[in-house]
């Protein structure tokens, strides 16, 4: 049971090249959640997707989209890297108004 | 939207003393708050949470208590140790979406032995 695993870890990124995040979950919970964390700015909501087949934007979804593309995984993709998307990435899964499991995160450079 | 503010953002103290965390949210309906520790290169992980209908809970070392009247929430961790230095995050989900997760700028704590 390896809870909610991203990949990769580490990617360091050239200005304007894409990329997509992998988030994969195996708690079988319905709300997913992709959050960007720098300092002294806490943990930001980027997108969440409450169930199979819907994505809701949050607090900063500029310069993302994501895919719920079943119920284990929900992905992140930048189509063209800025350097103000340097961060570290985290994905959650959630069962309702309950204790989110977040994965490792995805620390991501853009140079 | 909800929105959750958290003080202070760092706090020093020595071990066996005691550490308090305060947030305060916007949506006065809001239901659950939990509170998240992250320890250096992982992700957050829950330490204890509270519904609007409890006004204290305990689990511990670690108690968080909620004044709905003026919608703020606290973490208190009574005789700090070494191992209690981590980041810690307070959340609020927001009554007309629950689904929404949305958390403070986090707290740097940090236990001198």
């Amino acid at each position: 049971n390896a809870g909610v695993t991203q990949t990769p870890k580490f990617q360091v990124l050239k200005t304007g090249q894409s990329m997509t995040l992998q988030c994969a979950q195996d708690m079988n919970h319905n709300s997913m959640y992709w959050y960007r964390q720098d300092p002294g700015m806490g943990l930001r909501l980027i997108y969440y997707s409450a169930s199979e087949g819907t994505t809701d934007k949050g607090e900063v979804p500029n310069g993302y989209n994501v895919s719920r593309l079943n119920k284990r995984e929900f992905s992140l993709r930048l189509e063209s890297a800025a350097p103000s998307q340097t961060s570290v990435y985290f994905c959650a899964a959630r069962l309702g108004e309950t204790e989110a499991f977040f994965g490792q995160g995805t620390r991501l450079t853009v140079v | 939207g909800e929105n959750v503010e958290q003080h202070p953002s760092t706090l020093s103290v020595q071990e066996g003393d005691s550490a308090v965390i305060k947030c305060t949210y916007s949506d006065s309906a809001s239901n659950y708050f939990p509170w998240y520790k992250q320890e250096l290169g992982k992700g957050p992980q829950l330490i204890i949470d509270i519904r609007s209908n409890v006004g204290e809970k305990k689990d511990q070392r670690i108690a968080v208590t909620l004044n709905k009247t003026a919608k703020h929430f606290s973490l208190h961790i009574t005789e700090t140790q070494p191992e209690d230095s981590a980041v810690y995050f307070c959340a609020a989900s927001p009554t007309y979406n629950t689904d929404k997760l949305i958390f403070g700028t986090g707290t740097r704590l940090q236990v001198f032995p």
